[in-house]
């Protein structure tokens, strides 16, 4: 266990759904971010949190919205998603305020967009 | 675009031999970072190495760097099967602020899948 868990593991949702996918690390970092994993592409960075606050937005479809309440936990709602979005979405923690601390990954979730 | 691509895509051996995995870049850094996933899980870091660092182990990896060439490589020795996992290295981009408070943002590959058969 990596102290970054998150739920649920697996979601399947229809395009017309909305959902939301929750990360909770138990590291005491301060930085937390969402990355999506698509099949033969490289791991793409969504967002970014430092303190709470948003510092990342790689250009992500407004589809896609996080919300960060507490440096602990971090959320990412989905709604109107298409087939396209399907992909693992993992998230991570850091110490933050450094390149040189290493990320801590969840396990993902495993999401299927019908 | 992207910043780390590793070579080979793919790598199969057998237990007990060493395996290499490269990794190029584009730009200038001021690390590089390789993680390990396993199949369907998140990534679990493995070693980093600064801009201003040549080599460095770790148990039973070694990692250099050559950022003349922009390409590091990662190196398992006596591998055995439960290192049969995808390898990705990242890079953080030295043109990004990285000043204490400020995010900062790792760009991976698409990974070496490795696999060590019994």
């Amino acid at each position: 266990e990596t102290g970054v868990t998150q739920t649920p593991r697996h979601l399947v949702m229809g395009m017309t759904n909305k959902k939301s996918l929750k990360c909770e690390q138990h590291l005491g970092h301060n930085a937390m971010y969402w990355y999506k994993q698509s099949a033969k592409k490289p791991l793409e960075l969504m967002f970014v949190y430092n303190f709470k606050e948003q510092t990342e937005n790689n250009s992500v479809p407004s589809r896609f919205s996080p919300e960060c309440p507490n440096s602990s936990h971090l959320f990412l709602h989905l709604h109107t998603l298409q087939p396209e979005d399907s992909a693992l979405y993992l998230c991570a923690s850091s110490r933050g305020g450094s390149s040189y601390n290493e990320q801590f990954f969840g396990p993902g979730t495993r999401l299927t967009v019908l | 675009s992207q910043q780390g691509e590793e070579d080979p895509q793919a790598l199969s051996i057998q237990e007990g031999e060493n395996a290499t995995m490269n990794c190029s870049y584009k730009t200038s850094i001021n690390n590089l970072q390789w993680y390990r996933q396993n199949s369907g899980r998140g990534l679990v870091h493995l070693i980093l190495i600064r801009s201003n660092e040549r080599e460095k182990h770790s148990g039973r990896l070694r990692v250099t760097l050559d950022t003349s060439k922009k390409s590091s490589s990662l190196l398992i020795t006596a591998s055995r099967a439960a290192d049969t996992a995808s390898y990705f290295c990242a890079t953080d981009p030295s043109s990004r602020k990285n000043s204490g408070g400020s995010n900062y943002k790792l760009t991976f590959g698409k990974g070496t899948l490795l696999t060590v058969n019994p």
